[in-house]
């Protein structure tokens, strides 16, 4: 049950399209097409914005877009505004009906 | 308007126990799975439990397996995780979270601090 590997931090400039990527094992990622992605504003609950790899939830903007290619899933952000200054975390089923969280990226506007 | 509601954090000596609730409204409870999920202070989330929508089937992280214990009262709307010989490392804000692991969890809660510290 170690956690899925994210970098850090990523940042970019306002309009700029960035990519958070995640990577699993062939018992995770590899395995189920069940990733999904969280922000986290500071001092808030994580709130979900995207889920099934590639599924935006209801009121979730179109910026957010993700992808799976192997053991590695990946969050693109397009067109970055400043309220996406956040952390973000990925999240995977896991062998039996577990689940396994990211290490979480923080995400800077410039 | 989907809200869950945890109580019962607070402060605990090394050792103790502890048992958080959560009040859940706004949704058909008994048809859901749930969840929860922590965040140690300034650290990132960990996956703690899950529990099926009758309450047979449950899942621990490594780590509390043995310790904690995660129910479910379908009649009160209310999700439970009782933590026993808490340590220190179990210091964290705790969230009582909606969804199956293969769809993702949809709904948090504002969660709650628990502190294990002498």
């Amino acid at each position: 049950q170690s956690a899925l590997t994210q970098p850090a931090s990523v940042s970019g400039s306002p309009g700029q399209s960035i990519t958070i990527s995640c990577t699993g094992t062939s018992s995770d990622i590899g395995a189920y097409n069940h990733v999904s992605w969280y922000q986290q504003h500071a001092g808030r609950a994580p709130t979900l914005i995207l889920y099934g790899v590639t599924n935006r939830p209801s009121g979730v903007s179109s910026r957010f877009s993700g992808s799976k290619s192997g053991n590695t899933a990946s969050l693109t952000i397009s067109g970055l505004q400043a309220e996406d200054e956040a952390d973000y975390y990925c999240s995977s089923k896991t062998s039996g009906i577990t689940l396994v969280f990211g290490t979480g990226t923080t995400v800077t506007v410039l | 308007e989907v809200q869950l509601v945890e109580s019962g954090g607070g402060l605990v000596q090394p050792g103790g126990s502890l048992r958080l609730s959560c009040a859940a409204s706004g949704f058909t409870f008994s048809s859901r799975w749930m969840n929860w999920v922590r965040q140690a202070p300034g650290k990132g989330l960990e996956w703690v439990a899950n529990i099926n929508t009758d309450g047979s089937e449950r899942y621990y992280v490594d780590s509390v397996k043995g310790r904690f214990s995660v129910s479910r009262d379908n009649a009160e709307n209310s999700l439970y995780l009782q933590m026993n010989s808490l340590r220190v490392d179990d210091t964290a804000v705790y969230y009582c979270t909606r969804g199956a692991t293969w769809v993702g969890i949809d709904y948090w809660g504002q969660g709650i601090l628990v502190t294990v510290s002498s």
